[in-house]
């Protein structure tokens, strides 16, 4: 089976750095996504890793290692918009269709 | 740009109704497309893939009577879920295969009531 295990919940103050972290457990690996959704909407994609080591994108950088199954999302000058969950996705064995994890909980305050 | 859209994006209907949700890829053909459910404070479930021209594939645990799936062309693809019941309330949402990440629609809030 897979298995994709992330933080339920984290706080942070605006303007800091945050970082999520994913751990996960699948048979065989083909990438893994970070998404992020606010509440109502639907997830809407942030990174991609397939490779170790650190993809940046502005403000939200990736992090992979594939021997020990885990990967971080990096979040810097928090802003309040960034309130929402982060969904740790992999694809995994030979499915082009991710497994999600439960999502992470973003609370940015001032 | 590519885009998916969701139709209707709130629908409340009483039990025992049937609601139909339509997926539409916009500006791009999507010979699959994935239906997913998602409960408050859970992550996203998938339930079917749904293949132009040939049957859904279900996941395990998922009625293919009670939501049925119709990927008639190659830009819709629409899920009905039939019979619906209070427990059916639930985010629906669609996507399909995006490189390098799917495109998600912006989800159907369905309410059983």
């Amino acid at each position: 089976g897979q298995n994709i295990d992330q933080p339920t919940e984290m706080t942070a103050t605006e303007g800091a750095i945050v970082q999520i972290n994913c751990t996960y457990q699948t048979s065989g690996f083909n990438g893994l996504f970070w998404y992020q959704q606010h509440a109502g909407e639907a997830p809407t994609f942030l990174s991609y890793n397939v490779l170790d080591g650190l993809e940046e994108k502005g403000r939200f950088s990736s992090f992979l290692s594939r021997s020990k199954g885990y990967s971080y999302l990096l979040l810097k000058e928090l802003q309040m918009k960034d309130s929402a969950s982060y969904l740790c996705a992999v694809h995994s064995g030979g499915s082009y269709i991710p497994t999600f994890g439960r999502g992470t909980s973003l609370i940015v305050h001032p | 740009g590519a885009v998916v859209s969701q139709h209707p994006s709130r629908v409340i209907c009483k039990s025992g109704t049937s609601v139909k949700i339509e997926c539409r890829s916009l500006d791009f053909q999507a010979t699959t497309m994935f239906w997913y459910r998602q409960f408050p404070k859970q992550s996203l479930m998938l339930m079917a893939t749904s293949n132009e021209g040939s049957k859904a594939t279900y996941e395990q645990g998922v009625e293919k009577d009670k939501f049925l799936i119709n990927h008639a062309s190659l830009t819709l693809s629409t899920l009905t879920v039939t019979s619906a019941h209070p427990e059916d309330s639930s985010f629906y949402i669609c996507s399909a295969s995006g490189e390098p990440a799917e495109l998600f629609g912006p989800g159907t809030r369905l309410t059983v009531t």
